[in-house]
């Protein structure tokens, strides 16, 4: 019965490589989120997604790459690991798409690159 | 561009006392206002909020209140209790922007 799920909780990889995290929501929700949580706990949003469509991607760089399959999920695929990218990855997904309800988070993915 | 500022970043307090966390916004078009909590390793975890028609809202021992004149807006936790030790985020959303601005974050020490 889990809203928002993420795999893999834990990655760990090197520099260079090219990687996936998947999110899934079942609370049938239109918009869905990534968002990257730095080492000083800064949650800092990457996309936002509406019904399959992007709808902000705040200036990250072109190595990360989301897809929407379906609504009711939202993958980041990120090429060319760099050890900046190291930080906690967190899937959202609100009701709502103008920023006016609650999101809902997955567990988070901890990605280290070495 | 848009942005929320959190004070303090950090904030120890003894049991039973009460925790005051503040923020700022620079965006005057925002009008829904959440509240994250924030356990170490867990996801945020939304608490309360509170919308622009509202200048305050109690649940239990938590409370906001808001000054949308001088864009600033408050969360109160009365009472603490050491499992009210986490990072509690602010955020700002506005139906323009379509998104919501979260603060650096507060991190909260319970001392029991």
């Amino acid at each position: 019965d889990t809203a928002v799920s993420q795999t893999p909780k834990y990655l760990v990889t090197q520099m260079g490589n090219d990687k996936s995290i998947k999110c899934e929501q079942n609370l049938g929700h239109d918009t869905m989120y990534w968002y990257k949580q730095d080492s000083k706990k800064f949650l800092k949003i990457m996309f936002s997604y509406n019904n399959k469509e992007l709808i902000i991607n705040e200036t990250v760089p072109n190595r990360f790459s989301p897809k929407s399959p379906d609504k009711a999920h939202l993958n980041l695929h990120i090429n060319s690991l760099e050890l900046g990218d190291s930080a906690v990855y967190f899937c959202a997904s609100s009701q709502d798409l103008v920023g006016l309800a609650e999101q809902y988070f997955g567990p988070g993915t901890r990605l280290t690159v070495t | 561009g848009e942005n929320v500022e959190q004070h303090p970043s950090t904030l120890s307090v003894q049991e039973g006392d009460s925790a005051v966390i503040k923020c700022t916004y620079s965006d005057s078009a925002s009008n829904y206002f959440p509240w994250y909590k924030q356990e170490l390793g867990k996801r945020p975890q939304l608490i309360i909020d509170i919308r622009s028609n509202v200048g305050e809202k109690k649940d239990q021992r938590i409370a906001v209140t808001l000054n949308k004149t001088a864009k600033h807006f408050s969360l109160h936790i009365t009472e603490t209790q050491p499992e009210d030790s986490a990072v509690y985020f602010c955020a700002a959303g506005n139906t323009g922007g379509f998104k919501t601005i979260f603060g650096a974050g507060t991190r909260l020490f319970v001392k029991a």
